[in-house]
């Protein structure tokens, strides 16, 4: 079954609007990153973010470890924030790796 | 300067051939990955190499061999290719294995088999 789940699978918003992009995760885990891949397939990296709240200009991520998910938050949205937004994480049970979403398709609208 | 270089950026060719992916960093990390993603864009580990040390393998058919000739290189070699393979290969870098620490992702490499 899907061990990462990303929701909701699309979101298509207004040039400045704001934006919450959930993942759940179906066990413990020891990490969790966020990333962005750009409509050119690029893979940026925006948040290394295993509990707690952090902010990088107008991205933020919440992950709640004890409830199994986290929040990216994107405020003002402009064109250029639009893409696949990846959340991964590595499940505690050991295995060195990051397992990523299913991803979330955001399209800003100029 | 490029952190996770791979070539070539895009690769057609028929089934049944052989082909290779070339990646390098130059991020200095002990640890390097490839992943691929297919047309769902659903993306999955493939290998994991740690000082050259092959960790993890993702039952990944045997026609997929992977090679790391030091820290700062991974290649992936595909024989016999099928329709199947048609897909993007990311290769990526960090410090360590797994998600303790960034994970830095090359411009990846789009394969299609004809």
């Amino acid at each position: 079954g899907i061990q990462v789940e990303q929701s909701p699978p699309d979101l298509i918003l207004q040039e400045g609007a704001n934006s919450t992009l959930r993942c759940n995760f179906s066990d413990s885990v020891n990490n969790l990153q966020w990333f962005h891949q750009n409509p050119w397939g690029q893979l940026i990296n925006l948040f290394y973010i295993p509990s707690g709240t952090k902010q990088n200009g107008r991205l933020s991520a919440t992950t709640v470890a004890t409830e199994r998910y986290s929040l990216l938050y994107i405020s003002s949205s402009q064109t250029t924030d639009s893409g696949v937004y990846f959340c991964a994480v590595e499940f505690a049970f050991g295995n060195e790796k990051l397992t990523f979403g299913t991803g979330t398709r955001l399209t800003i609208i100029p | 300067d490029t952190a996770v270089s791979q070539t070539p950026k895009y690769l057609v060719t028929q089934m049944g051939n052989d082909k290779s992916i070339k990646c390098e960093q130059n991020l200095g990390h002990d640890t390097m990955y490839w992943y691929k993603q297919d047309s769902k864009k659903f993306l999955k580990i493939m290998f994991s190499y740690n000082n050259k040390e092959l960790i993890i393998n993702e039952t990944v058919p045997n026609r997929f061999s992977p090679k790391s000739p030091d820290k700062a290189h991974l290649n992936l070699h595909i024989n016999s290719l099928e329709l199947g393979d048609s897909a993007v290969y990311f290769c990526a870098s960090s410090q360590v294995p797994g998600g303790a620490y960034e994970q830095y992702f090359g411009p990846g490499t789009r394969l299609t088999v004809t």
